[in-house]
């Protein structure tokens, strides 16, 4: 049973680039969530999604990013015209519905040169 | 706002100590409280504690929960190098099943 898989791994981007993070959850799995871990912080929620649904972004910037979960494929976290603030490691974790625990992928380390 | 609190954010030890690893809340319709240990990857799921009072064990790893005080503990005994890693606290509410993750403590157990 494959787990959490995010994609890629590692990703350089200059500034003013975009940046596309993809999430492929736990088979079975509904509920996606993104989380952005910055250097020496905790892991910070931006959005839960369930397919086709963004059901809360409260912890999305306003500006230049984005999600989405599609009906078929990974779900992706978009990020246009990176900064460098954007470097950070982003992770993605699933659920199934009505379960506590959530599976995490290995994570996406974003470096914006 | 809500929010977790994690303490202290680093922790050196030596070999056979004991640890305790602190983790206050302040949430709006609390469901769950989470621990996970970060390592150079994705955090792993420890323990997940709904009940105030009751502990819960895993070999060297124990949890429980004071939903009075809104604090949870997590104790390791007899520490290893390998127990060197970040440990995170989560908090799951009611609301959409959000979680919220405190800062971490960073353990870093010596030879």
């Amino acid at each position: 049973n494959a787990g959490v898989m995010q994609n890629p791994r590692h990703l350089v981007r200059r500034r003013g680039q975009e940046a596309r993070l993809r999430c492929s959850p736990v088979k079975g799995h509904s509920h996606v969530y993104w989380y952005r871990q910055l250097p020496e912080e905790g892991l910070k929620f931006m959005v839960y999604l369930q397919k086709e649904n963004i059901i809360d972004e409260s912890g999305m910037p306003k500006e230049r990013f984005s999600a989405e979960f599609p009906k078929e494929g990974p779900s992706i976290l978009r990020i246009q015209q990176v900064v460098r603030g954007d470097s950070a490691a982003y992770f993605c974790a699933s659920s199934l519905m009505g379960d506590l625990e959530e599976f995490f992928g290995p994570g996406t380390r974003l470096t914006v040169l | 706002e809500d929010k977790v609190v994690q303490s202290p954010l680093s922790l050196v030890v030596h070999e056979g100590d004991t640890v305790t690893l602190n983790c206050s809340y302040e949430v709006t319709n609390f469901r769950s409280l989470l621990w996970y240990k970060q390592e150079k990857k994705a955090p792993t799921f420890l323990f997940m504690l709904t009940s105030s009072g009751i502990e819960k064990k895993s070999g060297r790893l124990s949890s429980i929960l004071d939903k009075k005080e809104l604090f949870s503990i997590l104790n390791i005994t007899a520490t290893q190098t390998g127990d060197s890693a970040v440990y995170l606290c989560a908090v799951l509410i009611y609301n959409f099943n959000k979680f919220y993750f405190g800062s971490g403590t960073k353990l870093n157990v010596k030879p």
